[in-house]
């Protein structure tokens, strides 16, 4: 258990649907950071907060859509759902490494979202 | 953003050494070198970093070149767990600790086959 938890594990859903994503950080962490998986590509960086608020963004469909509550958890927000939405989405958070002054993301096990 | 390359694939055999190379010519003087590796249906987990020095941990080492244009991750003794794909990222260490805007970018990694 890395500490960042995501729910749900799995989804199906159909075209044209929306759904939810959540992901809760790792205690004391700030930041959190969306990331897409799919079928046979690489990690695709969605969108970045901390405490609160949007701080970067990476290749994110207008259809999507981010927040991170006062809580920290965040949430991720696809819409208008095509087959082309099915993916790995991985939500990670970011920790300080002691005394080395670089940071590390510990990522959650990853919500698999199928889009029929 | 500095770039790294990894060769696609490599094969091992069980309880052998590996050295996973990374190439990053473009490297700034302020770039840490990462490693994380994505097991099976996992998410990707930290393994190590380092700026200029050789680094040691639990899971791995980490050589840096002289001229930091490339490193090498080496497993010891690699196990049937370690098949994973292994990513070498580059993160700027100026980018604060807290509410950085500098995403992991994740490129294709090296797709690590442990033969037993």
């Amino acid at each position: 258990d890395s500490g960042v938890t995501q729910t749900p594990k799995h989804l199906i859903t159909a075209t044209g649907q929306r759904v939810t994503l959540r992901c809760s950080p790792r205690s004391g962490d700030l930041s959190v950071y969306w990331y897409q998986q799919s079928l046979d590509q690489g990690l695709q960086f969605l969108i970045q907060y901390y405490n609160g608020e949007e701080r970067a963004k990476g290749n994110i469909l207008e259809r999507f859509s981010a927040q991170q509550f006062p809580d920290l958890h965040s949430e991720l927000n696809l819409s208008s759902l095509e087959l082309g939405d099915s993916a790995l989405y991985f939500c990670a958070s970011m920790r300080q490494v002691m005394g080395a002054g670089a940071n590390v993301l510990t990522f959650g096990a990853g919500s698999r979202l199928t889009v029929l | 953003d500095a770039k790294t390359t990894q060769p696609n694939s490599m094969e091992s055999n069980e309880e052998e050494p590996v050295h996973l190379p990374c190439n990053h010519s473009t490297i700034s003087g302020t770039d840490y070198i990462h490693w994380y590796r994505q097991l099976p249906s996992q998410g990707p987990e930290y393994v190590i970093h380092g700026l200029t020095s050789n680094v040691n941990n639990r899971m791995a080492s980490l050589a840096i070149a002289e001229d930091r244009k490339s490193s090498t991750l080496i497993l010891h003794r690699a196990t049937l767990r370690d098949a994973a794909v292994y990513y070498c990222i580059l993160r700027d260490v100026r980018a604060p600790s807290s509410g950085s805007a500098r995403q992991l970018t994740f490129g294709s990694g090296t797709q690590l086959t442990v033969l037993p």
